[in-house]
């Protein structure tokens, strides 16, 4: 049972322009999301992350989009960079440390 | 340098062997995680434990064992009874309060 899903395995945008992650969950219950990226052989990096009382964060060319009656949220990074290509998951925590990934998607930055 | 280490990066074994994924964070962090990646697929947790010789298991727990004897330390033993051994493993931490969890670099195991 996926509670978080992404769905589209990959995205291939220009240098310099906007990319938008997407993720979906099911579960009404996670209060906390996360952004993390990961190089090939490496472990996760957090990125950045939303609490479901807000509905934007932002952090330099990073900002997390949540849409909690549609259970949706997005991750916006602009401009991208040649750097920011890398999977991205997406993870929805409740009770503290029950925590869920989405599947990642693969983010191509072409200069 | 405060973080999080896995060894080997790579292990190869043989099918009905035992094996130990070592994990160690110096982050002071009262949580630790041990996940499983295979691909197209998300992060699958297989074990947690939120504090020194306690855990408790993940939505895979199943063929895999774990250790919490220090709060530095959190091994994973993956034992003959697990199906489909050969995948990427990760470890991380976290404060118990929850927040981010910082991941080490992975354990790659192929079993043959």
């Amino acid at each position: 049972d996926q509670q978080v899903k992404q769905n589209s395995p990959s995205l291939s945008v220009q240098e310099g322009r906007i990319s938008i992650l997407n993720c979906d969950y099911t579960n009404s219950m996670f209060d906390y999301f996360l952004w993390y990226k990961k190089y090939p052989a490496e472990g996760p990096t957090f990125l950045i992350s939303i609490s479901s009382i807000k509905d934007k964060n932002e952090d330099g060319r990073f900002t997390v989009f949540l849409n909690k009656s549609a259970k949706h949220l997005s991750l916006h990074i602009v401009p991208s960079q040649p750097g920011d290509s890398a999977v991205y998951f997406c993870a929805a925590r409740k009770n503290n440390n029950d925590m869920r990934f989405g599947a990642g998607t693969r983010l191509t930055v072409k200069p | 340098d405060g973080g999080i280490t896995q060894s080997p990066k790579y292990l190869f074994r043989k099918e009905g062997q035992n094996v130990t994924l070592s994990c160690e964070q110096n982050l002071n962090h009262d949580a630790m995680y041990w996940y499983r990646q295979d691909p197209g697929q998300g992060l699958r947790l297989i074990y947690y434990s939120q504090i020194v010789n306690d855990f408790q298991k993940g939505d895979i727990a199943e063929g895999y064992s774990v250790s919490r004897e220090k709060k530095e330390s959190f091994p994973l033993t993956v034992t003959s009874a697990q199906k489909n051994p050969t995948a990427f493993y990760l470890c991380a931490s976290s404060t118990t309060s929850g927040g981010e969890q910082f991941f080490g670099p992975g354990t790659r195991l192929t079993v043959l």
